[in-house]
């Protein structure tokens, strides 16, 4: 079963400056996905920025970015120039590739959170 | 496109009532999900539908819990009966299809009290 990890429970930031969040995940799966979900109070989940395993390169969405080490199954989230819209949790999630409409389970697995904080 | 609509928005009852969930998912998604969401805890899958079958209920609490996806649209999720421990916000996701390349867009979720 695939476990995902996040080791910071709270995170503070000022805004304009940069902060990272840490995920740690594991699987015996060599082909995978993983994505970091916000949360703001309204309770949607809403996608921030999704990483193929196979793809070496770190995707990009505007101010989010991320470091992929697979060997090191590590998935942190970088977020520049922060802004108060950006108060939120964080969540790292893991799904196993299921092709298509195949009609089988692809679960996406979530971790605890990081509740962050943008101050002025 | 219109979101994923859920409702009710809150809802308290008292431990050994019944609840239900209403989820109206993106028009064409063929995937549906129910997530259960403890609070201070990433969210749980509790069933997946594929159109009206399911395929993923293995974390569902079948002695409480019931789900159906009547023709392949809407959903609901019932408890009967509740019990404190299943406070929590009710989440409804749906994608076009399954799989990593096919984003979960979520609703704004149900938060369920049990007193």
């Amino acid at each position: 079963a695939q476990t995902v990890t996040q080791s910071q429970p709270e995170m503070s930031v000022q805004e304009a400056e940069t902060v990272t969040l840490s995920c740690t995940y594991d699987t015996s799966e060599n082909n995978y996905y993983l994505f970091w979900y916000k949360q703001p109070p309204s309770r949607q989940m809403i996608l921030v920025i999704r990483q193929e395993a196979y793809k070496q390169q770190n995707a990009t969405e505007n101010r989010f970015s991320v470091n992929f080490q697979k060997a090191a199954k590590s998935f942190s989230l970088k977020i520049s120039d922060s802004q108060l819209g950006d108060t939120a949790m964080y969540f790292c999630a893991f799904m196993k590739p299921v092709g298509g409409n195949t009609g089988t389970a692809s679960k996406l697995t979530f971790g605890t959170g990081t509740r962050l904080q943008v101050t002025l | 496109e219109a979101g994923v609509a859920q409702s009710p928005r809150y809802k308290i009852i008292e431990k050994r009532q019944s609840v239900a969930f209403w989820c109206n998912p993106i028009s064409g998604h063929a995937t549906l999900y129910w997530y259960q969401q403890i609070l201070g805890q990433g969210p749980k899958l509790l069933i997946q539908f594929q159109n009206n079958g399911v395929v993923d209920d293995s974390q569902l609490p079948k002695d409480r819990f019931s789900a159906e996806r009547l023709k392949g649209v809407d959903s609901t999720l019932k408890i009967q009966p509740a019990k404190l421990e299943d406070s929590a916000v009710y989440l409804c996701a749906s994608s076009l299809w399954t799989g990593g390349d096919s984003p979960l867009h979520f609703g704004n979720g149900t938060r369920l009290t049990v007193t």
